[in-house]
């Protein structure tokens, strides 16, 4: 079956405009995962789904980053008045149930420049 | 801030020879994950350990969890060129988050 798909593969953006990056979970999983991985490092937790609803955005930096999953399946990672410190890769995964130890099935990521 | 360490940061050897990865932090983890990642490609998910002391193989890859559940080592034998890649470690917390922490990762390069 279908794995974790991103979108788009690379954004290049401006200084101060709006982004948006897409996951589509592997169908059924019910927990969904952001993270964020800088050059040359591992990926730090942004928010944490279980279902529609945000259950731990704890790692979200600022109020400029935002995340939806309006129906369980699709998230949307928003980010506001972006700034060069953004440029990133943004890592999506999902996994079945979301309880430890499950297992998380990454996705390819979106690489995201801001000029 | 990351909570799990890794080192060696960079490890380049020649095929066939064999090496240890580690990963160690300060923190007790119900579980530990250990991922490979490819360059534009997500993590890959290689073996979940969640019990202290507890050693996993697959192939020619051994994976250990520290006894206080604090640290990791990977022990990879006779390295291939196709072992060539990111690899990191990540642990789940006692306190039931479901996020995982992510280590810094070792970058290893494998010469034919």
């Amino acid at each position: 079956g279908a794995g974790v798909s991103q979108t788009p593969s690379n954004k290049v953006t401006e200084k101060g405009k709006y982004v948006e990056l897409r996951c589509d979970p592997i169908s059924g999983h019910t927990a969904l995962y952001w993270y964020r991985q800088s050059l040359g490092q591992g990926p730090e937790f942004l928010i944490y789904f279980q279902g529609t609803g945000a259950a731990d955005d704890s790692g979200l930096p600022n109020d400029r980053f935002f995340a939806v999953r309006p129906e369980g399946s699709v998230s949307t990672l928003k980010i506001q008045r972006t700034e060069r410190g953004d440029s990133a890769m943004y890592l999506c995964a999902s996994s079945l149930a979301g309880g430890p130890p499950d297992t998380q099935y990454f996705g390819p990521g979106t690489r995201l420049t801001v000029l | 801030t990351q909570l799990l360490e890794q080192s060696p940061q960079f490890l380049s050897i020649q095929e066939g020879e064999n090496l240890t990865v580690y990963c160690n932090s300060s923190s007790v983890f119900s579980s530990l994950q250990w991922y490979r990642q490819e360059p534009g490609e997500g993590p890959v998910l290689l073996v979940t350990v969640v019990t202290g002391g507890e050693v996993k193989k697959l192939k020619r890859l051994t994976f250990q969890f520290g006894d206080a559940r604090k640290d990791s080592s990977l022990h990879i034998t006779a390295a291939q060129p196709g072992d060539t890649g990111l690899y990191l470690c990540a642990g789940g917390r006692q306190t039931g988050a479901n996020n995982l922490f992510f280590g810094t990762g070792t970058r290893l390069t494998v010469i034919p």
